[in-house]
């Protein structure tokens, strides 16, 4: 029983367009949501995060959306560069409740120049 | 500022052996984290400290051992490896909990077991 999909395995993009990666969660009680990115032979970096008390968090281009009615939270990379090319992971936890948060899948995101 | 360092980068082990995968941050952090990452799947936590002498399982603890005598140091014990245990582990340190900071990786140990 996955709480956290990635249903995406694998995106491709044109270089200056949008990239939206998606996740989708099955546990109302998931209140701070992460994303990391992964580039290969390296470990993933914190890329951005939300708590639920917003629906919307920027820094620079990327933007994190967190819908809470539809357990989904999705990412935005405006304009994509070819350097976002990496693997994406989305990590959910409960704010205060122990440390074993959840990680997506990922999703392969391919930005062609 | 070297960050989360793990240590080998690569092992080959043969079924039955056992080996010890190192891990140390320099930056002072009281969390630290091991997690494993099979093909197509998310991270998985092996178990975790929240301090210097205090360890706990996580969601996969079974045929690892872990110990925290230092702040700086957190090694992850394989006693008899398994096929099973073919992996990419990943170590992390965080200065607060889960729920209020996020982490920070080292670079992987890849360990095939045969």
């Amino acid at each position: 029983d996955q709480q956290v999909k990635q249903n995406s395995p694998s995106l491709s993009v044109q270089e200056g367009r949008i990239s939206i990666l998606n996740c989708d969660y099955t546990n109302s009680m998931f209140d701070y949501f992460l994303w990391y990115k992964k580039y290969p032979a390296e470990g993933p970096t914190f890329l951005i995060s939300i708590s639920s008390i917003k629906d919307k968090n920027e820094d620079g281009r990327f933007t994190v959306f967190l819908n809470k009615s539809a357990k989904h939270l999705s990412l935005h990379i405006v304009p994509s560069q070819p350097g976002d090319s990496a693997v994406y992971f989305c990590d959910l936890g409960v704010h205060n409740y122990g440390q074993n948060f959840v990680f997506g899948p990922g999703t392969r995101l391919s930005v062609l120049p | 500022n070297a960050g989360v360092t793990q240590t080998p980068k690569f092992r080959i082990l043969k079924i039955g052996q056992s080996m010890t995968l190192q891990c140390t941050q320099d930056m002072n952090h009281n969390y630290m984290y091991w997690y494993r990452q099979d093909p197509g799947m998310g991270l998985k936590l092996i178990y975790y400290s929240v301090g210097a002498g205090i360890t706990d399982k996580g969601e996969v603890p079974n045929g690892y051992n872990v110990s925290r005598s230092t702040t700086e140091d957190f090694p992850l014990r394989l006693e008899l490896a398994a096929p099973s245990q073919t992996s990419v582990y990943f170590c992390a340190s965080s200065s607060r909990d889960r729920g209020n900071s996020p982490l920070h990786f080292g670079n992987g140990t890849r360990l095939t077991v045969t």
